[in-house]
C-alpha cells in the first residue's frame, strides 16, 4: 500500500471552478508539502506545513489555499481555477528526525489537473 | 538567491554505456543534497542523499553521486545504464532552510 496517496489522480475542470486536491499519508510524518510540476521548470513549492497548526506559503502560493485537517491530511484548493494552473501536482511528506537524519521528502503519485 | 542548476535538460545514452548527470548549486553554506528519479507517470522516488561524511554516496539501482564542496556540485553517475533507467532525474538541495529547492530536471533516454 502506498504511504502517500493523492486524490483524484486526474481532473479536468473549467475556468472559474473551485477544485480541491487531497493528500493522505500513513507515514506518521508531521511535515507535508504541495508542489506543482511544469515541463522544464522542475518542482515549485506552493505551500508547506510543519505540523497541524503551522501553514506556510511557498514560492508560488497565489491562487491557491490549503487546509491541514489532521496530521495525515493536507488539502490544496484552487478557489477559481485558471488555465495556467494546468500542471502536475505533488504532495510530499517528511520527518526531520527520520532514520539517517536530513529531511528526506516522500512523494505521492501526483494529480494531473487540466483547466480548460 | 539560492538556486540549483541542471544544465542538461536531456541526455541520450546508449545502453550499457556510462552516464553522468550534472548538478550545481549556488551556495557554499552547509547543505543537504538529494537526487530523485521520476519514472513515466509516477511520483518522485529518492535515489540517494548526502547529509555528511563520505563525499561519495551510493544509492539504489547502481547509481552513485559525489559531493564536491569547492565546486558546489553533486553529479550523479552510473557505470552502465539499462533501458529501465529511462526517466527524469531531479537534483534537490536543502540550503539549511528546511525546504527543498529543485533543479529543472534531466531527462535520461537510453538508446538500445
Amino acid at each position: 500500500d502506498a504511504d502517500v496517496t493523492q486524490t483524484p489522480r486526474n481532473r479536468i475542470t473549467k475556468t472559474g471552478k473551485r477544485i480541491m486536491l487531497e493528500c493522505s499519508q500513513t507515514k506518521g510524518h508531521d511535515r507535508m508539502y504541495w508542489y506543482r510540476q511544469d515541463p522544464g521548470l522542475g518542482l515549485q513549492l506552493i505551500y508547506y506545513s510543519f505540523d497541524v497548526k503551522d501553514i506556510n506559503k511557498g514560492e508560488i502560493s497565489d491562487g491557491y489555499s490549503v487546509s491541514r485537517q489532521a496530521q495525515a491530511k493536507f488539502s490544496l484548493s484552487l478557489e477559481s481555477a485558471i488555465p495556467n494552473q494546468t500542471a502536475l501536482y505533488f504532495c510530499a511528506t517528511s520527518d526531520p528526525l527520520g532514520a539517517g537524519g536530513g529531511d528526506t521528502q516522500y512523494f505521492g503519485p501526483g494529480t494531473r489537473l487540466t483547466v480548460l | 538567491a539560492q538556486s540549483v542548476t541542471q544544465l542538461d535538460s536531456q541526455v541520450p545514452v546508449f545502453e550499457e554505456a556510462p552516464v553522468e548527470l550534472r548538478c550545481n548549486y549556488s551556495s557554499s553554506v552547509s547543505v543537504y543534497l538529494f537526487w530523485y528519479v521520476q519514472y513515466p507517470n509516477q511520483g518522485l522516488q529518492l535515489l540517494l542523499k548526502y547529509l555528511s561524511g563520505s563525499t561519495l554516496v551510493k544509492g539504489i539501482n547502481g547509481f552513485e553521486a559525489e559531493f564536491n564542496k569547492s565546486q558546489t556540485s553533486f553529479h550523479l553517475r552510473k557505470p552502465s545504464v539499462h533501458i529501465s533507467d529511462t526517466a527524469e532525474y531531479f537534483c534537490a538541495v536543502d540550503f539549511g532552510n528546511e525546504k527543498l529547492t529543485f533543479g529543472t530536471g534531466t531527462r535520461l533516454t537510453i538508446i538500445p
